[in-house]
Order: structure tokens, then C-alpha cells, then sequence
């Protein structure tokens, strides 16, 4: 099973700033992205899937995807303390529908 | 649109107990997929389900097994409880089979307690 990294944080930023959160993946065939957000005692949320190389734009949210470096990024503007939660990057992969990172905990300080 | 529906939202059992968890995906969803979550772990695939048969598997025990229905209705069963099947369990569903076409949304998740 190919593998899905992102570091674990604590990742902690003040309130109104840019958040960036990193995820890297093993598998070249990958074709789509996920980013997920989990709040402590509630299951995954989905808030970003990006295709194509580039940006894309949704909101506060600016998911990023560069295949050549097999890295994929999520921005965060406008950061609030109801961001504060753990973000999981997601990739299919094989048989896998999603192959999960360990998740990057964001926390932000108002 | 109602959710992904996961019954029940708790569940306590002692070792050697086997249990059914139960997941009712959105309307006009037809994949099902569950996985396991631990603080050490992470997400783990258990398995996938569509049109009523099984697509895929992850790497665990055969005392874990699930199944579909004709409305697309899934259980999971876990026999022979052990300690460390002690998680929270969740259910995605999906338009299609796996994500490429579409996302997975993920239901509120059974959390089980082995003792």
C-alpha cells in the first residue's frame, strides 16, 4: 500500500493568519486529492478535492497539487479559532477508495 | 439529504463477544466503505462494498467481515472480540465505486470498547 505523509503538528497560528498544511504521497498514478477535517470526538468532514495541477479556490480554502512533486498543500486564510481541529490528506490508491495520513493538528490562537 | 447513518454510536463489549455495526449510506449512494481509526494508527481500510459484493479489502483479520444489501445498507461484523479491536469505526459512502468520481462521506462512526 502506498503511503500518504503529513506532519503531525502541533501546528499553531494566531487568529487572522494563513495556515499551510503539507501532505506528500508515494503513489504516482494518484489522480485525485482529498483533504478532510476531523474535530476532536467527531469523524472525518470533507472540505477540499482537487483533480488538476494548479490551485484551487474554495472560500477560506486554497488546496494546491503538484504531481511532479507528488505534494499536496492545503492554505488556510483568515485563519479562526473554529479552524482549530486535525487535518487529514487523502489519496486513493490501488484498491484502496482512500489511503489516510496520520493527520496534521492545527491549533489556532486567538 | 440525510447522511451517513452509523448504529449505534456506542458500543461496549468484553473480550470474546462478537458485534454488528450497521451503516446507512446516503440516498442513491451505492459504495459503502469502512474503516478503523486509533490514536496510533491513523485510518485503516477495513473493506469496500458495492452492489451488494465486496471490491476490496484491507489487511486485516478474517474476523472482520461486513456485507451489503439490495438498498445499499451495510453491517460489519468483528468476531472474537480482542483489546485491541477497541476504536472508532466509521462508514463512507460514495456515488461510485471508490472515490475517483466522487468523495467519500464519512458517518458519525460507532466507537467500540473492548474490556
Amino acid at each position: 500500500q502506498k503511503e500518504v505523509e503529513q506532519n503531525s503538528g502541533p501546528l499553531s497560528v494566531p487568529e487572522g493568519a494563513i495556515a499551510s498544511l503539507n501532505c506528500t504521497y508515494s503513489d504516482r498514478g494518484s489522480q485525485s486529492f482529498f483533504w478532510y477535517r476531523q474535530y476532536s470526538g467527531k469523524s472525518p468532514e470533507l472540505i477540499m478535492f482537487i483533480y488538476s495541477n494548479g490551485d484551487k479556490e474554495d472560500g477560506r480554502f486554497t488546496a494546491q497539487l503538484n504531481k511532479a512533486s507528488q505534494y499536496v498543500s492545503l492554505l488556510i486564510r483568515d485563519s479562526q479559532p473554529s479552524d482549530s481541529a486535525t487535518y487529514l490528506c487523502a489519496v486513493p490508491s490501488g484498491n484502496t477508495p482512500l489511503v489516510f495520513g496520520k493527520g496534521t493538528r492545527l491549533s489556532v490562537i486567538a | 439529504k440525510a447522511g451517513v447513518t452509523q448504529t449505534p454510536r456506542y458500543l461496549i463489549k468484553t473480550r470474546g463477544q462478537q458485534v454488528t455495526l450497521s451503516c446507512s449510506p446516503i440516498s442513491g449512494h451505492r459504495s459503502v466503505s469502512w474503516y478503523q481509526q486509533t490514536p496510533g494508527q491513523g485510518l485503516q481500510f477495513l473493506f469496500e462494498y458495492f452492489s451488494e459484493t465486496q471490491r476490496n479489502k484491507g489487511n486485516f483479520p478474517g474476523r472482520f467481515s461486513g456485507r451489503q444489501f439490495s438498498n445499499s445498507r451495510s453491517e460489519m461484523n468483528v468476531s472474537t472480540l480482542e483489546l485491541g479491536d477497541s476504536a472508532l469505526y466509521l462508514c463512507a459512502s460514495s456515488l461510485g465505486q471508490g472515490s475517483r468520481y466522487s468523495p467519500l462521506h464519512f458517518g458519525n462512526g460507532t466507537r467500540l470498547t473492548v474490556t
